[in-house]
Parts: structure tokens; sequence; C-alpha cells
């Protein structure tokens, strides 16, 4: 079963424009991690944040935590087509298996 | 090499047949955890390996069975295949118990069921 759901589904931007994703999950949570996926190819790990944080930047990645609203945002700025990928928020609630979202798929049009 | 490497990359298998899918852990991680992808939707957990025991099953069939070695790879048996299988199926490798931190996912296996 799915526990976090990604909004929206899909999105398609321009180059330079930032791109803003949206988790939302339903049990509390150790931790959530946003992925990349390339072309239905392995999953790269972008960025954790734990429960007690409320904002953590990586690079050109903002994450967001709101543990009340149970819900996460990913921010990319300044997209790149590089960026085009499948997005996907998976829950860690504490040495249990990360339990996955169905993703978002972001295009970025040069 | 420091990363997870899974094999073979594609497979095509008729429907009744049994496939076995290989997982090479990342160097200092002592658990393996396997996800089912179909199209379009993400990864499904199908069961986690640790210290050669599984440790954690998703709502998977029991024609769905793995493997740990002592060098922490292993394997994704999966029996009588079905069309449904068609799928692509992940291989991520952590430690145990797990501090904060993400997965180190493979490339993943592309199974087609015809």
């Amino acid at each position: 079963s799915q526990q976090g759901e990604e909004d929206p589904q899909a999105l398609s931007i321009q180059e330079g424009e930032n791109a803003t994703m949206n988790c939302s999950y339903k049990t509390s949570i150790n931790n959530l991690q946003w992925y990349r996926q390339n072309s239905g190819r392995g999953l790269v790990h972008l960025i954790l944040i734990r429960s007690n944080e409320r904002e953590k930047h990586s690079g050109r990645l903002r994450v967001t935590l709101d543990t009340s609203k149970k819900s996460s945002s990913l921010l990319i700025t300044a997209s790149r087509a590089a960026d085009t990928a499948s997005y996907f928020c998976a829950t860690d609630e504490g040495n249990t298996p990360l339990v996955f979202g169905k993703g978002t798929r972001l295009s970025v049009i040069a | 090499e420091t990363g997870v490497t899974q094999s073979p990359t594609h497979l095509i298998k008729t429907r009744g047949q049994q496939v076995t899918l290989r997982c090479s852990s990342q160097s200092g991680h002592n658990t393996v955890s396997w996800y089912q992808q179909a199209l379009g939707q993400g990864p499904q957990f199908i069961f986690q390996y640790y210290r050669e025991e599984e440790n954690g099953r998703g709502n998977f069939p029991p024609r769905f069975s793995g493997l740990q070695f002592p060098n922490y790879s292993s394997e994704l048996n999966v029996n009588a295949l079905e069309l449904d299988d068609s799928a692509l199926y992940l291989c991520a490798s952590s430690s145990w118990p797990r501090a904060n931190y993400g997965y180190t996912f493979g490339s993943g296996t592309r199974l087609t069921v015809v």
C-alpha cells in the first residue's frame, strides 16, 4: 500500500523556473525522504528530513516538513532540462521499510 | 565498486516460468530490500533481508521468495510467473538498525512476462 501521495501527478515547466512538489502521508514518521528516478531506472536519494526538522536545503533543493499536517514539499529552484525525472517521497517510520508514494513526473522544457 | 549492482538488467520470461534476480549490496550495508515497481506507479515493498533472514514482508504471495548470503548480496526468486509480474524490480541496501539516512538503490531489473 502507498503511504505518501505526491501532488501534482505531473508537472511541466520552463527551464529556469522553480518546481514545487507536495507529499502527504498518513502515519507518524521518523523521517521523510525524497528520491529521483530517471526513465524507469534506479532511484537516487536526494534529501532526508527528520521529523524534528522543518526545513532543509541541499544545493538547489529545499524540503519542508509539517508533521502537524502530515505533509512535505520539495522545491527545485532554477530548474534545468536535466531535472526532468519522476520524484518520489518515501516515509520512514523507524526501522520499518520505506513506503513510497506514486510520484510526480516533472518535465523541464528547454 | 561501492554501489548496488543488479543483474540482469532486462529479462523476458514466459508465463509459468521461474526467475531469479540478483543484487549486490553497497559496502558496509547489511540489509537488502526488494521493491516491485509497475509502470507509472511507485515502488511497492516486497521483502527485506537482514543477517540472511527475512525481516519484513509486504503484500506479496509466497511465490515471491528471497535469499541473503553471508556477503549481504541477495536474490529474489519468483515462481509461476504471471503477466502482472511484469515490472521493474529494484533492490536497495541499507544498514540495520537504520540511522537517519537514505537507501542506496540499484538500477533495477526490467522483467517482462509474456
